[in-house]
């Protein structure tokens, strides 16, 4: 059981950078969340794929913010032009499709510190 | 509008006894309430969770209460332990969509020796 894996595990960069970061779910799932989480807040959902398709985006998700799941395996959250406002804790979760309560298992999370 | 509400920052309870962490909710399109616990410099971990329709789910030393008509949930653990010390984070799954996972603030719990 490898879990979600998340990389990098922290990523810092300088304002106007751009950055890219990886998620590779749990093998079996089809469904992949993409969550930020500020110091002192819970994590705040910002995207969702069922297999490669892109169903529903949060309003918190900038034109400068592009996600992807190519294959419907891994994906990637890519933030162009960074600002200091996108310093957050960056998670992703998977989940199946079919079962109870349908829980989403979290990676690490990348770390971003943007200066 | 914060929908999942945990209003105590903060917890300190002695080894041994029962931890109560609380949760209220504004949003009646939940159908999953769920527990997760979180270390520094790792991902939510799930602990328990609950369906709408249900009133009470034990897992060992865990067990969730829900009060619907109250918009309140909440978590008890007992006894607790040392390893127990970490933040709770209440999420509420939506019905619709993407039943993306709503989560309260988090309240940090300590257990002391």
């Amino acid at each position: 059981d490898t879990g979600v894996s998340q990389n990098p595990r922290h990523k810092i960069t300088k304002r106007g950078q751009n950055v890219t970061f990886r998620c590779d779910p749990i093998s079996e799932h089809n469904r992949l969340y993409w969550y930020r989480q500020t110091l002192g807040q819970g994590p705040e959902f910002l995207t969702y794929f069922q297999n490669e398709a892109q169903l529903e985006k949060s309003r918190l998700l900038s034109d400068r913010f592009s996600a992807e799941r190519p294959k419907g395996s891994f994906s990637t959250l890519e933030i162009q032009r960074t600002e200091q406002g996108d310093s957050a804790m960056y998670l992703c979760a998977s989940s199946r499709t079919s079962g109870a309560s349908n829980e989403q298992f979290f990676g690490p999370g990348t770390r971003l510190t943007v200066l | 509008d914060q929908q999942v509400k945990q209003n105590s920052p903060s917890l300190s309870v002695q080894e041994g006894r029962i931890s109560i962490l609380n949760c209220d909710y504004t949003n009646s399109m939940f159908d999953y309430f769920l527990w997760y616990k979180k270390y520094p410099a790792e991902g939510p971990t799930f602990l328990i969770s609950i369906s709408s329709i249900k009133d009470k789910n034990e897992d060992g030393r865990f067990t969730v209460f829900l009060n619907k008509s109250a918009k309140h949930l909440s978590l008890h653990i007992v006894p607790s332990q040392p390893g127990d010390s970490a933040v709770y984070f209440c999420a509420a799954r939506e019905i619709q969509g993407a039943q993306k996972l709503v989560f309260g603030q988090g309240t940090r719990l300590t257990i002391n020796p």
